[in-house]
Parts: C-alpha cells; structure tokens; sequence
C-alpha cells in the first residue's frame, strides 16, 4: 500500500477566493486523482493528474475552475478557484502505485481535505 | 442505469450476524472490482478486491458474477467495528490506472 498525505486537512474559506491542496504520496505511482465528495455523497472523480502535461478532465469539471499540477510522479496540487458555497466539499488524493502491472489496479486514498465556503 | 449501484441501506444488524451486500455495474467491460469501506468523515480505505473466482479474508467472503455484472460482499460474525460504509466500486477498461467509479455506499450498523 502507498501513504497519501494532503494538506490542508481543512479550510474555510471566503467565496471567490481560491484554495491549493497538496497531495504526496510515499512511494513511486503511476496515477494520481483527484475526487470530490460532495455531503451524503459517493465520491466524483475531478480529474486525473497527468505527469508532466495537463490533467484529464471529466465531465462537469474544468481547468480553470480546478487547476491541476503534477510535477513529479509523487506530488500533485488541485486548486479550487473562485470558489462559491456549492464547492464546499471533501477533496481526496488518490494513486495507484508503480508496482501494479496487471489488474486489479488498486488505488490507496489520501485523509481528504474537508473544504467550507462561505 | 447507474454505472454503479448499491442498496443504500442502512442495515441495522446484532453483533454476530451475517450481512450480505449486492451490487452492480453497468460496463460490461470493467475488469477490477473492489470493496471499500468508508468510517465516518475518513477517506476510503481498501477492504478487498474482488476476483472471478471470488475471494475471502477472515470474515469477509466476495464474490464476482461477470455474466449478471454482479459483486457481493458477506460478512460472517459481525462486529460492532464493522459499522461503517461498505463501497462498491468498479474499474473501467483494461487499463492502468483508470480511475475507479464508485457506488452510492451500503450503510451497516452492528449493535450489542
């Protein structure tokens, strides 16, 4: 398994302010995520945080709302950008570690960082 | 259809029982499968990956049905730290690293 740590743990925040989250993982992955989960609410997956290159996007999320950066293989920020009360979320750090060659891929999730806009 | 759907519960069980939980998944094909389980305001953390041939850990037994795209999670002997949320989740393509797509979460309470 992988230690994820992120940092801030926690944050209130004042709308159309921004917040950077740090993710650092202990070991060498290969991928790394970023998800939202929303109070009540299973978790989203923002995006995947591309070494070196601009992050992949899902559906409903954007780069200049959720600006990404992955400069090395064990480090990335996602920055939540002028933020609005609907972005109060928990956002998780997640990877898949360098060892996994075949299926099933597992993916370790780092302690979350617990957002508050108000 | 949801890609991935679970009964959202809560089951509310005695310590000692058997629970079973049902899932499933919409992308015929997916090809990893797992079962989360997440404590209140934590992260999710690993419980098992599920395997075609199913697959058990002391008390916890899953089983994979690809033809129905069906995961089920038992658990035998229930203890009062088993309360927790039990997520379904499911792999996309044979690929690595492709992010995971995750049930709504099953709710289990144990009491004494």
């Amino acid at each position: 398994s992988a230690v994820i740590s992120q940092k801030p743990s926690r944050d209130i925040c004042q709308r159309g302010t921004s917040l950077t989250i740090q993710c650092q993982v202990d070991s060498q992955v290969t991928m790394m995520f970023w998800y939202r989960q929303q109070p009540g609410q299973s978790l989203t997956l923002i995006a995947t945080a591309n070494q070196g290159s601009e992050a992949t996007y899902e559906s409903g999320f954007v780069i200049d709302k959720f600006p990404i950066s992955r400069p090395n293989l064990t480090f990335s920020t996602l920055t939540v950008s002028n933020m609005s009360p609907e972005d109060s979320s928990i956002y998780l750090c997640s990877a898949t570690l360098l060892t996994a060659e075949n299926p099933p891929y597992e993916q370790y999730f780092g302690p979350g960082t617990r957002l508050t806009v108000t | 259809r949801k890609e991935v759907e679970q009964d959202p519960g809560p089951f509310n069980v005695p310590e000692g029982a058997t629970v079973a939980f049902n899932c499933t998944y919409s992308n015929s094909a997916s090809q990893s499968f797992f079962w989360y389980r997440q404590d209140c305001r934590k992260e999710p953390k690993l419980l098992m990956s599920v395997y075609s041939s199913g697959n058990e850990d002391g008390r916890f037994t899953a089983q994979l049905n690809r033809a129905s795209q069906y995961i089920s999670l038992l658990i035998r002997d229930s203890k009062l730290s088993d309360s927790a949320t039990y997520l379904c989740v499911v792999n996309g393509a044979n690929q690595a690293g492709t992010a995971l797509i995750f049930g709504k979460g099953t709710t289990l309470s144990v009491s004494s």
